[in-house]
């Protein structure tokens, strides 16, 4: 299965509003509502920000929001503070049990 | 509390076997899946595969099919990724995860990660 496909680096200054988007097929994100995103500093655990397309696991700030149009999902990330820098990555469930990663998406904060 | 605890970091040569632990304390272990997860340096993270450590059924990445084994000891809580012979191109950190729900949802809680060296 290929990677889904992401931008590799985003930026925006504090307080603005950025979007990462996951681009699939209609064999993964299009089939699916099994989209999920992380948070990845460098050096400590992934973190999971967004389950199912667009819920929040508890904990995690109302400032992260997803969804899907058709074969792409998106990441919003609104009021950007300086710790929201990180890679992010997406993930989409595919046929015959398996898990498909998106390449990675460099957030950085100006 | 939920922890998922994994084996510290290994040098080893090609050719040598390896197998690295992940346990997991604060829920039930055997109710829930473990994925493992493959971050090759200065690149982004791939999916291996998954085990269900009630009855060890695995399924794995056609990218790692083959090439890794997974595995689970429901006495310990505890699971495991294995090489039988190691090559310098598996260099990389390794973790596990817990998926929430099941093999369709995301992974909720994490490993720290273990760096696995390859190298002559």
């Amino acid at each position: 299965q290929s990677a889904l496909t992401q931008p590799a680096s985003v930026s925006g200054s504090p307080g603005q509003s950025i979007t990462i988007s996951c681009i699939g097929t209609s064999s993964d994100i299009g089939a699916y509502n099994y989209v999920s995103w992380y948070q990845h500093h460098p050096g400590k655990a992934p973190k999971l920000m967004i389950y199912e397309v667009n819920n929040r696991p508890s904990g995690v700030s109302n400032r992260f929001s997803g969804s899907k149009s058709g074969n792409t999902a998106s990441l919003t990330i609104s009021g950007l503070q300086a710790e929201d820098e990180a890679d992010y990555y997406c993930t989409s469930y595919i046929s015959s049990s398996a898990v498909v990663f998106g390449g990675g998406t460099k957030l950085t904060v100006l | 509390e939920v922890q998922l605890v994994q084996s510290g970091a290994e040098v080893k040569k090609p050719g040598e076997s390896l197998r690295i632990s992940c346990k997991t304390s604060g829920y039930t272990f055997t109710n829930y899946w473990i994925t493992w997860v493959r971050q090759m340096p200065g690149k982004g993270l791939e999916w291996m595969g998954f085990i269900y450590p009630g009855d060890s059924d695995a399924r794995y990445s056609p990218s790692f099919q083959g090439q890794v084994t997974f595995s689970a000891d429901k006495s310990i809580s505890a699971a495991y990724l294995q090489w039988s012979s190691l090559k310098a191109s598996d260099t990389a950190v390794y973790y596990c995860a817990r998926l929430r729900t099941d093999i369709r949802g995301g992974f909720d809680f994490w490993g720290q990660g273990t760096l696995v060296t390859v190298s002559s």
